[in-house]
């Protein structure tokens, strides 16, 4: 109950197009979520998090969509650069608690 | 950007032999998380530690585990009588305070190998 499934695993994107990245979970009582990016040989470092009382965020060219009746929520990359290429987290945490993660998604954007 | 540290970068043990895993948070953070990965699978929680003691702990923080902060800046991790499957790379994290409102700032990692 206190996993998170994220899909897919790999992802490759043209430059420009739209990178989606979903992950759903079980435990109700989660209340924080947010997604973090990792470049090899660094630590993940946060990207953008949402609370489940809002069902869309957007900063810059990411967008997290919520949708809590269905308990999963999904990382939208707009106009994907290869810059971007990295690999993807999702998480979940309860009020503080420890961060569980999703199992990640490597992201290649192909000039 | 104040960010946090871990040192060393790589650590190559023997088996059995104990190992120190260090990290300094973010200055003026109170939570103080570590987390491990293993090659190719996800990011697993190991524990965390807030007001000089433990907080919560998973399942893999066992008797093996320890977690200390020596000093004002410094916060650590021992590993005692270390085994092959100890092999991954360990992340300590920081925040300023629990819940969303405060995120955890992840540190670039110790890649521990245990021959």
């Amino acid at each position: 109950q206190q996993q998170v499934k994220q899909s897919p695993q790999s992802l490759i994107v043209q430059k420009g197009g739209i990178s989606i990245i979903n992950c759903a979970y079980e435990n109700t009582a989660f209340d924080y979520f947010p997604w973090y990016q990792q470049f090899p040989g660094k630590g993940p470092a946060l990207l953008i998090a949402i609370r489940p009382d809002v069902s869309e965020k957007k900063e810059g060219r990411f967008t997290i969509s919520f949708n809590k009746s269905a308990k999963q929520f999904s990382l939208h990359i707009m106009d994907s650069q290869p810059g971007d290429s990295a690999t993807y987290f999702c998480a979940a945490e309860t009020s503080g608690s420890r961060l569980t993660f999703g199992e990640g998604t490597q992201l290649t954007v192909n000039p | 950007e104040p960010e946090v540290t871990q040192t060393p970068s790589h650590q190559v043990t023997q088996m059995g032999q104990e190992v120190i895993l260090r990290c300094v948070p973010i200055s003026n953070h109170l939570y103080f998380y570590w987390y491990r990965q293993i090659l190719g699978q996800k990011v697993e929680f190991l524990v965390s530690f807030y007001n000089n003691e433990i907080s919560e702990k998973s399942e893999i923080f066992d008797d093996q585990f320890s977690v200390e902060r020596p000093d004002g800046s410094n916060f650590t991790l021992k590993i005692r009588s270390t085994k092959l499957e100890d092999s991954a790379m360990y992340f300590c994290a920081s925040s300023r305070d629990r819940g969303g409102n405060q995120p955890q700032h992840f540190g670039d990692g110790t890649r521990l190998s245990i021959l």
